[in-house]
């Protein structure tokens, strides 16, 4: 692995199911974030993690939930999709939480009929 | 709440122009201001940054200007080249994370 990767590449599914978004990085990086894009709206926060073992809210936490079990993996759970939800998914990493550069995956695009 | 307004929200430029993105932010708080560029279909990728204790930065066609007083920090593009087309983000960051404009789709035209 080399830098940060995410799984699967796209997904279509239907509402109702539960669907788990990963997010894997390689460079020892503490913050972790969930963004989505959706045309005209840019990339909105939905979790971030400080560090391995701890999370917090973004802008649109609803309908979504996380866990930061170790430093290299953070997964993002949709537990009931629902259309609404269906956008493009990118985790991002960085050195620390400050103001540091965040590097993003390569982007889960996610449909949710 | 926290917000970054962003303009335009398209531009299309002469290759060779000059092309300048506007931001706002609203967080007097905040102190860090990175730009990224994301191609078609591409994850977004950093090109520049600045930090509120500069007010300007340069890397060779690109720069950067912050005026905090005015909480307004732009991107120039100078020689634009069609591999410039793109959708390009700024954003602020004051604590534990970055609050993104929508974006500004810049085409280049050949």
């Amino acid at each position: 692995i080399a830098g940060i990767t995410q799984a699967p590449t796209s997904q279509i599914l239907a509402a109702g199911r539960r669907m788990t978004l990963r997010c894997t990085q390689d460079m020892r990086h503490n913050a972790m974030y969930w963004y989505r894009q959706d045309l005209g709206l840019g990339l909105r926060l939905i979790h971030y993690s400080n560090t391995a073992g701890t999370t917090g809210k973004g802008e649109v936490p609803d309908g979504y939930s996380v866990s930061r079990a170790n430093t290299d993996d953070f997964p993002l759970t949709l537990a009931s999709a629902v259309p609404s939800q269906t956008s493009v998914y990118f985790c991002a990493s960085s050195r620390d939480v400050v103001n540091n550069e965040q590097f993003f995956g390569p982007g889960t695009r996610l449909t949710v009929l | 709440g926290e917000n970054v307004e962003q303009h335009p929200s398209t531009l299309s430029v002469q290759e060779g122009d000059s092309a300048v993105i506007k931001c706002t932010y609203s967080d007097s708080a905040s102190n860090y201001f990175p730009w990224y560029k994301q191609e078609l279909g591409k994850r977004p990728q950093l090109i520049i940054d600045i930090r509120s204790n500069v007010g300007e930065k340069k890397d060779q066609r690109i720069a950067v200007t912050l005026n905090k007083t005015a909480k307004h920090f732009s991107l120039h593009i100078t020689e634009t080249q069609p591999e410039d087309s793109a959708v390009y983000f700024c954003a602020a960051s004051g604590t534990y994370k970055y609050i993104f404009g929508t974006g500004t789709r810049l085409k280049v035209l050949a």
